[in-house]
């Protein structure tokens, strides 16, 4: 079975600073996907960035950007530029790259990101 | 905008009072996933359909049951709500099949209270 771990519950950052989300993964599988998604207080989850493991160049989405370190299985968020509307939960999840797997996520624990102006 | 609908956003219950959650999607996605979660963790996977099969996870409760009419609605239904259920519960969806690549789409959430 994978396991997913964010070993930072909480984490701040100064509004237009950079902050980096830590998440590691375990795994036997070599095709795989990792995501980070948002999720603000009362509000709906959603994707902040996705990377396929057979790649090897780190996605990137505006101020957002991972560090995929495929052999360690490391995949940090880096928010550069940070703003107040970042503050939320953040989960990193895993998802198999096979085809019967029903598309199914596993969930680190979570990070809760706090700006401060 | 296609997207994911939970109703009602806020649905307050009591002890052992039938409850059900809804869920649409216009995304034409065939799998619909339900999670449960709690505060400030994770969400966890209750149970999911892939077109019209049903998955129930091992350690999901036999009180939580679901159905899904079609492919645009699911339905999540408790049967004796207990304290221990009052959580967030989550609808999403996803496409899956041969070159699909969809992440999953979260619904808004339905908060659950127990009195």
């Amino acid at each position: 079975a994978q396991t997913v771990t964010q070993s930072q519950p909480e984490m701040s950052v100064q509004e237009a600073e950079t902050v980096t989300l830590s998440c590691t993964y375990d795994t036997s599988e070599s095709d795989y996907y990792l995501f980070w998604y948002k999720q603000p207080p009362s509000r709906q989850m959603i994707l902040v960035i996705r990377q396929e493991a057979y790649k090897q160049q780190n996605a990137t989405e505006n101020r957002f950007s991972v560090n995929f370190q495929k052999a360690a299985k490391s995949f940090s968020l880096k928010i550069s530029d940070s703003q107040l509307g970042d503050a939320a939960m953040y989960f990193c999840a895993y998802r198999s790259g096979l085809s019967n797997a029903g598309n199914m996520l596993t969930f680190g624990g979570g990070t809760r990101l706090m700006v401060k102006p | 905008d296609a997207m994911v609908i939970q109703n009602p956003r806020y649905q307050v219950t009591q002890f052992g009072k039938p409850v059900t959650l809804s869920c649409s999607q216009t995304l034409n996605h065939n799998v619909m996933y339900w999670y449960q979660q709690k505060s400030s963790q994770a969400p966890k996977l209750l149970f999911h359909y892939y077109d019209k099969d049903f998955n129930n996870e091992a350690d999901t409760p036999d009180n939580f049951q679901s159905r899904r009419p079609n492919t645009s609605f699911c339905f999540l239904d408790i049967r004796s709500p207990g304290l221990g259920d009052a959580a967030m519960y989550l609808c999403a969806t996803s496409r899956v099949g041969a070159g699909s690549n969809q992440p999953q789409h979260f619904g808004d959430g339905t908060r659950l209270s127990i009195l």
